[in-house]
């Protein structure tokens, strides 16, 4: 089965600066990966999504993450910042087990964001 | 409107008592979800069903037992309700391809 881990629960970020947000799988096959954004009290949104279409991919709010296949990541990436974008972030994977695709998610990572 | 709702959107209850969370879709799609969340965790899948006959055990399904009565209602019970199943719980859709998965905005819900 597939299992899917995010380096640092915690992360927090400058206004303006870039946010780096880490994502590796466990996959031999190449698999659909997600980035979801949960803001308080409500639920998830999807930012992004890999299809095996291009290797970058871009989302909303100006996030973009990366294929890495020799790496099994996905990290997600925004060059600049906003106080707007404090929020829960969640990677998922695509997993095919018993013949049902689901998807599998890490544990997320908190990401806050100071003037 | 909402194409995922949730009812109710908060809830506190006593150990013991049986609970029904709801899920309605307006998307059309086949596939409903049942996930909850604990911090920490992030979502762990409970029951997920691909069609109205089709139901299946996620990952953590003991305590927990569901319902698929139309293509556009999977409800969520729970038979007699303890303190460890305090936690945020969401119900998702998805299309039959691509497996993008729409939420909805999640039940809170407190045992005593």
């Amino acid at each position: 089965a597939q299992s899917v881990t995010q380096l640092g629960s915690h992360v927090s970020v400058s206004e303006g600066a870039l946010v780096l947000l880490r994502c590796n799988y466990s996959s031999s096959v190449p698999p659909y990966l997600f980035w979801y954004v949960q803001y308080p009290n409500q639920g998830l949104q999807l930012l992004l999504k890999y299809t095996s279409a291009a290797t970058l991919v871009k989302g909303i709010n100006g996030f973009e993450a990366e294929f890495k296949k020799s790496e099994t990541s996905f990290h997600l990436t925004k060059p600049s910042a906003h106080m707007s974008d404090a929020a829960e972030y969640f990677c998922a994977v695509s997993d095919e087990t018993g013949g049902y695709n689901k998807l599998i998610f890490g544990a997320g990572t908190r990401l806050a964001v100071h003037p | 409107d909402a194409d995922v709702t949730q009812t109710p959107r908060n809830r506190i209850t006593k150990t013991g008592k049986r609970i029904m969370l709801e899920c309605s879709q307006t998307k059309g799609h086949d596939r409903m979800y049942w996930y909850r969340q604990d911090p920490g965790l992030g979502l762990r899948l409970i029951y997920y069903s691909f069609d109205v006959k089709d139901i299946n055990k996620g990952e953590i399904s003991d305590g927990y037992s569901v319902s698929r009565q139309a293509q556009a209602k999977f409800s969520l019970s729970l038979e007699s309700a303890i303190p460890n199943q305090t936690a945020l719980y969401f119900c998702a859709t998805s299309e039959r391809v691509n497996n993008e998965q729409f939420f909805g905005p999640g039940t809170r819900l407190t045992v005593l």
